[in-house]
């Protein structure tokens, strides 16, 4: 069965600080990792997939398959990236079905 | 980019009645949509998966015959919660996958059931 952990519920930082979202997996094979972000009050939205290897607003994530994680940073927290941060799993073996993690609250605090 | 309308936002029902929650893939063609709901503080949970043309696969734990999925068309895919009760009171989302565009998510309806 495909998992996806995000150890921490809420993490609070200062502006300027950085950050690093935590996020492990377990899939019996290749998946495909995702990150998603909810501002306040809008839907669910895409903010990177590690296969395109990609930043986006300054957030990197590298798939680490040894350690099974694929932990969000970035290296200079802004205000307005408070929000709540969801890390998902698609893989072939569940239909490529999305599993997402119960997700981390992070608050940038001025 | 892809963009997904779920419809509507917020509804509020009697119990016993249903109430259909409708998902479209405004410019797109999506050949596989997603149901999810979501409890306060909680994360996403998926409930079914549902294919164009075909029967939606429901997750473990989930009524079929309260939890109704259509999928009539490439870009409508429509929920029905059939003699609701308080307890399916909840945040409902779903995600449209395209060839393209991978996965996009509605915006939510938030169901009271009073």
């Amino acid at each position: 069965a495909q998992r996806v952990t995000q150890p921490e519920k809420l993490l609070s930082v200062f502006k300027g600080a950085p950050v690093e979202l935590k996020c492990n997996y377990s899939y019996s094979g290749s998946p495909e990792l995702f990150w998603y972000v909810q501002y306040s009050r809008q839907r669910l939205q895409l903010l990177l997939r590690h296969i395109s290897r990609e930043s986006i607003k300054g957030f990197t994530a590298d798939l680490n398959k040894g350690e099974t994680s694929f932990h969000l940073k970035k290296p200079f927290a802004q205000e307005e990236d408070s929000a709540m941060y969801y890390c998902a799993l698609s893989g072939r073996n569940a239909g490529n079905m999305l599993t997402f993690g119960g997700g981390t609250r992070l608050m940038v605090k001025p | 980019g892809a963009v997904v309308s779920q419809h509507p936002s917020r509804v509020i029902c009697k119990s016993g009645t249903s109430v259909k929650i409708e998902c479209r893939s405004l410019d797109f063609q999506a050949t596989t949509m997603f149901w999810y709901r979501q409890f306060p503080k909680q994360s996403l949970m998926l409930m079914a998966t549902s294919n164009e043309g075909s029967k939606a696969t429901y997750e473990q734990g989930v009524e079929k015959d309260k939890f109704l999925i259509n999928h009539a068309s490439l870009t409508l895919s429509t929920l029905t919660v059939t003699s609701a009760h308080p307890e399916d009171s909840s945040f409902y989302i779903c995600s449209a996958r395209g060839q393209r565009y991978g996965y996009t998510f509605g915006s939510g309806t938030r169901l009271t059931v009073v």
